[in-house]
């Protein structure tokens, strides 16, 4: 069965600095891609960033691009999310997803932005 | 960028019904779409894949269609654990992006 469990959320200051984690299980982790998605409370879903495993590249929303930088260690199956210089407009759960196309989620971590 | 648009943004509707929830991107996106359903407090998951094709699991009430921009999500014979909010995805280039959401909600 698939798990993902992400950590790391919690109250930081505006431009602040987090940093998530997504422990990854029941899958072959290094073969597949990997994505954060996240929700502002009472609104829509935003994708935010992937990790490509065909290449390695990296590619990130427009809201979050030269502050977000996502990574990955197949060694512990786990992928991150370093979140710089952050906003009040970033407050969200931050959903981990398998795969490009976000084929199984994560139950969320909560970031909560403020002063 | 591509631009997803959703719609209805709500929609009441009675168990035993049959609705349908339909995304139109700003450009052809081939087939590279998929829907997703989230109950409140819950994460998503995704229902659809390829435009068209069932997550394994998902009951056979729900059915995707559509090419190049425009897609409908239909679910028939309305249950009542399908009053969610619905999503679609695009993933046929970046950033990827997802439509507006459509709550689905109890007449």
């Amino acid at each position: 069965e698939v798990q993902l469990v992400e950590s790391g959320g919690g109250l930081v200051q505006p431009g602040g600095s987090l940093r998530l984690s997504c422990a990854a299980s029941g899958f072959n982790f290094s073969t597949y891609s990997m994505s954060w998605v996240r929700q502002a409370p009472g609104k829509g879903l935003e994708w935010v960033s992937v990790f490509c495993v065909q290449d390695g590249s990296t590619h990130y929303a427009d809201s979050v691009r030269g502050r977000f930088t996502i990574s990955r260690d197949n060694s512990r199956n786990t992928l991150y999310l370093q979140m710089n210089t952050l906003r009040d407009e970033d407050t969200a759960v931050y959903y981990c997803t398998k795969g490009g196309h976000l084929d199984a989620w994560g139950q969320g971590t909560l970031v909560t932005v403020s002063s | 960028d591509i631009q997803m648009t959703q719609s209805p943004s709500s929609l009441s509707a009675s168990v035993g019904d049959r609705v349908a929830i339909t995304c139109r991107a700003s450009q052809g996106i081939r087939s590279d779409l998929g829907w997703f359903q989230q109950k409140p407090g819950k994460a998503p998951k995704r229902l659809i894949y390829a435009a068209s094709t069932l997550e394994s699991g998902v009951p056979s009430r729900f059915s995707g269609s559509g090419s190049g921009t425009d897609f409908t999500l239909t679910i028939s014979d309305l249950q009542p654990e399908d009053f969610a909010t619905y999503y679609c995805l695009q993933h046929n280039s970046y950033p990827y992006s997802l439509g507006q959401g459509t709550r689905l909600e109890v007449k």
